[in-house]
């Protein structure tokens, strides 16, 4: 069974500072894994995902995560944060049959200091 | 702007009431999902459609009724609710071909509160 673990459930971090949201992934074939962000009361949005095709991956608003097979890691960063990353960031899985279960993790919520 | 459209965007029911969550999309997704999510918790799954068909049921209760009109539209009919399923409850959707990724493409969520 697929599963995610996010350590961490809120994240501080001050502005223009590096962020680092930590994901573990268990899987027992290689998965699909995402990055969705979250902003209160939106529905989520895509950041990235990873499907095979290169470990690391770039996404939207200057995210990117690596994909580390051997630790079974995924985790999301950004050199330097903005006030406007603040929300809840999501990270899940999903299996190579057609994708319909997606597996999310618990959730961090970023904080962004003036 | 999000390509998945839900309404009502907020909705208040007593627990005797009928309602109904619609929601649409234009991306010739032919699979649609339901999730229900609670404050401070991520999205669960509820329903999925794939092809206009029930695909899965992760044993919600009775008292949410899906419907899946055509490959553009899903509804989640609810009725006798009880005020625990107050939420956000989100509408998603999805490539069904050999592209497809599992990437989910959600909708802004509609609030639901029962009194």
């Amino acid at each position: 069974a697929q599963s995610v673990t996010q350590l961490g459930s809120h994240v501080s971090v001050s502005e223009g500072a590096l962020v680092l949201l930590r994901c573990n992934y268990s899987s027992s074939v290689p998965p699909y894994l995402f990055w969705y962000v979250q902003y209160p009361n939106q529905g989520l949005q895509l950041l990235l995902k990873y499907t095979s095709a290169a470990t690391l991956v770039k996404g939207i608003n200057g995210f990117e995560a690596e994909f580390k097979k051997s630790e079974t890691s995924f985790h999301l960063t950004k050199p330097s944060a903005h006030m406007s990353d603040a929300a809840e960031y999501f990270c899940a899985v999903s299996d190579r049959d057609g994708g319909f279960k997606t597996i999310f993790g618990a959730g961090t919520r970023l904080f962004v200091k003036a | 702007d999000t390509e998945v459209t839900q309404t009502p965007k907020h909705l208040v029911m007593g627990m005797t009431n009928k309602k109904s969550l619609k929601c649409e999309q234009h991306m010739g997704h032919r699979a649609m999902y339901w999730y229900k999510q609670k404050a401070k918790k991520p999205p669960e799954l509820m329903f999925v459609y794939s092809y206009e068909k029930l695909s899965i049921n992760e044993s919600v209760p009775s008292r949410f009724s899906p419907e899946c009109p055509n490959s553009s539209l899903l509804n989640l009919h609810l009725h006798a609710l009880q005020p625990e399923d107050s939420a956000l409850y989100l509408c998603a959707s999805s490539q069904m071909d050999k592209t497809n990724t599992g990437e989910l493409f959600f909708g802004e969520g509609s609030r639901l509160t029962v009194l």
